[in-house]
């Protein structure tokens, strides 16, 4: 049973616009939920994360937003740039496990178009 | 910096083969760990390591060994390949503070035929 879902598989957005990406996760016992960005041929690089005591992190363009009563994640990237098409990961940590233990979803492929 | 340096980068086996990943990082990190990517799967754990002569299972152990005689040496070893080990895989590190953040080599894509 998948614990963190990214049910888009792929999004496709303007540059300039608005790119929201989605994840919804079951377990309430997890305590930091993480985004990480993949370039073809590239390792993941972390992006940004939230504490599950927060709702809101920002950073620059990037902010993650955290919903703990619909256990949903939600990243935006405003303004979007062509730079920003990637394959996007949420991550999350459970609170009782080793801090190098994540679980990611599957991933959604963003595509910016200038 | 080098970070987490993985090789090879590509890899050809037949079935039956063995051979291993090399994964090494300059960071001084205590936790070392390898994924594997499939299309439509995500990143799965396969093996981790809490420092040196210590390592454990993850998601998807089965067909692999691990061993961590250093704290910068993780190689990940395939007994006898199999097409269903066809993938991407990622070794990966982190200073282990709570936020998880790993970071990952460039990755090692193998082929099973």
């Amino acid at each position: 049973d998948q614990q963190v879902k990214q049910n888009s598989p792929s999004l496709s957005v303007q540059e300039g616009r608005i790119s929201i990406l989605n994840c919804d996760y079951t377990n309430s016992m997890f305590d930091y939920f993480l985004w990480y960005k993949k370039y073809p041929a590239e390792g993941p690089t972390f992006l940004i994360s939230i504490s599950s005591i927060k709702d809101k992190n920002e950073d620059g363009r990037f902010t993650v937003f955290l919903n703990k009563s619909a256990k949903h994640l939600s990243l935006h990237i405003v303004p979007s740039q062509p730079g920003d098409s990637a394959v996007y990961f949420c991550a999350v940590h459970y609170s009782g496990g080793s801090n190098y233990k994540l679980t990611f979803g599957k991933g959604t492929l963003l595509t910016v178009n200038p | 910096n080098a970070g987490v340096t993985q090789t090879p980068k590509f890899q050809v086996l037949k079935t039956g083969q063995s051979m291993t990943l090399q994964c090494a990082q300059d960071m001084n990190h205590e936790y070392m760990s390898w994924y594997r990517q499939d299309p439509g799967m995500g990143l799965r754990l396969i093996h981790y390591s809490v420092g040196a002569g210590i390592t454990d299972q993850g998601e998807v152990p089965n067909g692999y060994n691990v061993s961590r005689s250093t704290t910068e040496d993780f190689p990940l070893r395939l007994l006898s390949a199999a097409p269903s080990q066809t993938s991407v895989y990622f070794c990966a590190s982190t200073r282990g503070q709570i936020t998880g953040e790993l970071f990952f080599g460039e990755g090692s894509r193998l082929t099973v035929l």
